[in-house]
């Protein structure tokens, strides 16, 4: 199985500053097709999971433009450019190359 | 609007069954791949199953295999999970997620909708 790793586990933010967050895979997720399968979710108190990005550096729909990823095929990294009290929450990322897909443990992120 | 509501979550003993319901709807359910994720308490994410769109194919996580059996029930637009021989592990939050596709890609690059989940509880 693909093991996820992110750091940090917890993430005390101010608002209005930068934040981000690492996710490491235990082996590539690059596609046939060129795209890498990095997902990333954010999940707040009592919610569903919810997509961010998805192949590694898309925006899914709705989602604000201050969210961004890039990386490699190993590697993600969620930025947020300047953070906002409703982005505290549990990041997660996960991979979406293979089942059984696999999640990482998650970012608790929360306002300092 | 597109929507996904789990039901069939409670309390059982270690031992017992039960069966999840998924009913979608706001979307063509039977050109979706569908799956199952798990929350137990206070801990992260576990994707549990995968059924095709056309229910032939269906992938297990091993934590669940021969134990779980994912369905569907295209007519009424519905997914299933059904668990048998529950333990205590299995305790958690259940939801249902479709699969998400990107234009011009084959095959599913994650998963975009998800339901609030069901809760299910096994103790004695």
């Amino acid at each position: 199985d693909i093991v996820m790793t992110q750091s940090p586990l917890s993430l005390p933010v101010t608002p209005g500053e930068p934040a981000s967050i690492s996710c490491r895979s235990s082996q590539s997720l690059l596609h046939s097709n060129g795209y890498n399968y990095f997902n990333w979710y954010l999940q707040k108190p009592g919610q569903p999971p919810h997509l961010l990005i998805y192949l590694s550096s898309k925006r899914a729909s709705g989602v604000p433009d201050r969210f961004s990823a890039s990386g490699s095929d190993t590697d993600s990294t969620l930025k947020i450019s300047t953070v906002e009290a409703e982005d505290v929450g549990v990041y997660y990322c996960m991979q979406a190359l293979q089942t059984p897909y696999t999640f990482g443990l998650g970012t608790k992120v929360e306002i300092k | 609007e597109v929507q996904l509501v789990e039901s069939g979550g409670g309390s059982v003993q270690p031992g017992g069954s039960l069966r999840l319901s998924c009913a979608m709807s706001g979307f063509t359910f039977n050109s979706f791949e569908m799956n199952w994720v798990r929350q137990a308490p206070g801990k992260g994410l576990e994707w549990v199953s995968y059924i095709s769109s056309n229910g032939i194919t269906r992938y297990y996580a091993d934590s669940v295999k021969g134990r779980f059996t994912i369905a569907r029930d295209d007519a009424k637009n519905s997914l299933f999970l059904q668990m048998n021989s529950l333990r205590a592990e299995d305790t958690a939050v259940y939801y249902c997620a479709r699969t998400m596709y990107a234009w011009g890609l084959l095959g599913g690059v994650g998963m975009d909708v998800w339901g609030q989940g069901t809760t299910v509880t096994v103790s004695s």
